[in-house]
Parts: structure tokens; sequence; C-alpha cells
């Protein structure tokens, strides 16, 4: 069962606009999530965190929003820029060390 | 400083065949693991490792072995292979402490294998 899940395998905006990423979870045991972009070719990287504790974490133009009721995420970038196209994964751990991560979502940003 | 490094990159099988695949990294990371990347599936964790000589079982172990001889190496074994193994094969290691630590796993460039 994929406990974590980006429902949008893709999203197309343009630059400068705002690019929205959403992601759901299931297990109410998860207490810190991530997001990690890739490159073709390359490993993820980490892109930005939160812990259950907040709702909203900031990183330049990143932007992670957390709602523990809906148990949803979303990664917001603002202003979007053909370098940020990649894919984007979501990804959420509990105490132990087992992270699960959602299929991505594809983001391409058109000059 | 190199990270984390993966080897082979790339590598073509026949059904039955074994091999291993080979992950370093030289950040004195306490833990590693290795995820299979699948389309449509994401990442999903093989196995993984705390510490030097120690293993667990992920989400996906089936069919895969795995040892941590050595705190800065963890290999990956395909006793006999099978087209369902077809995939993108990452390594990961990070610091085994939480707070900023927890966050950063830092994965290899991954290795396509293709199992006939």
């Amino acid at each position: 069962d994929q406990q974590v899940k980006q429902n949008s395998p893709s999203l197309s905006v343009q630059e400068g606009r705002i690019s929205i990423l959403n992601c759901d979870y299931t297990n109410s045991m998860f207490d810190y999530f991530l997001w990690y972009k890739k490159y073709p070719a390359e490993g993820p990287t980490f892109l930005i965190s939160i812990s259950s504790i907040k709702d909203k974490n900031e990183d330049g133009r990143f932007t992670v929003f957390l709602n523990k009721s809906a148990k949803h995420l979303s990664l917001h970038i603002v202003p979007s820029q053909p370098g940020d196209s990649a894919v984007y994964f979501c990804a959420a751990s509990a105490w132990d060390n087992d992270m699960r991560f959602g299929a991505g979502t594809r983001l391409t940003v058109k000059p | 400083n190199a990270g984390v490094t993966q080897t082979p990159k790339f590598r073509v099988l026949k059904t039955g065949q074994s091999m291993t695949l080979l992950c370093a990294q030289d950040m004195n990371h306490e833990y590693m693991y290795w995820y299979r990347q699948d389309p449509g599936m994401g990442l999903r964790l093989i196995h993984y490792s705390v510490g030097e000589g120690t293993t667990a079982k992920g989400e996906v172990p089936d069919g895969y072995n795995v040892s941590r001889l050595k705190k800065q190496n963890f290999l990956l074994g395909l006793e006999s292979a099978a087209p369902s193994q077809t995939s993108v094969y990452f390594c990961a290691s990070r610091f085994p402490t939480g707070g900023a630590g927890k966050e950063t796993q830092y994965f290899g460039p991954g290795t396509r294998l293709l199992v006939l």
C-alpha cells in the first residue's frame, strides 16, 4: 500500500508563476515530511522539510505547508524558474528509519 | 569529497544471473539505504543499515541481500536476477541523529539494471 501519494504525475507552469505540488499521506505516525528534487540521470537531492509540530516552513522561493488534520502537504515554488523543471518527490518518516516516498510529480516550467 | 558513489552505472543481466551493486560514501555516515525506483511507484526501500555490521529489511526486500562489512560501503546483492528486478537502484546515506541531520539523506547517482 502506498502510504504517501502524489496524485499528479505532471505539472506545467509558466516562468514567474507559482508552482504548487501536492502530497497526501495515510499513516498518522509520520512526523517528518520532506521534499526531494530529482534531475534526469541524477540521484534525488534534499530540498526542504517540515516537522509535524509546524504547519509551514519557508526557504527562499520554496515553502512547504502541512495540514495534519487533512494528512496533506504541499510545496509552493514562487516564482517558478526554468531550472526548477525536475521530478519532485514527497517523502515521510516516522520515529524509525523507514522513509516512504510518493511516486513523484514532474514539474515543467516554461520560459 | 565524492559523497555517495555507486558502481556500476548500468548493467544488463540474464534471468538467473547474480550480481552485486556497490555503494560507497565518504561522509562517515552511520545510516545507509538501498532503494529502487520504478515508474509510477516512486522510491521504495529495499534494505537499510544503521551501522557497520547491521542490516534490516525495508518495504520490498524479497530477492535481495545486503551486507555492511565496512562503515563506508553498503552492498546490494541479487542472487538470481528476475525481470521484475529491472529498475533503477539508488543508494543513500545520512547521519543518525534527528533534527538537522535527519532530513539530509544523500543519494548516489543510481544504477540502471536491466534483467532480460
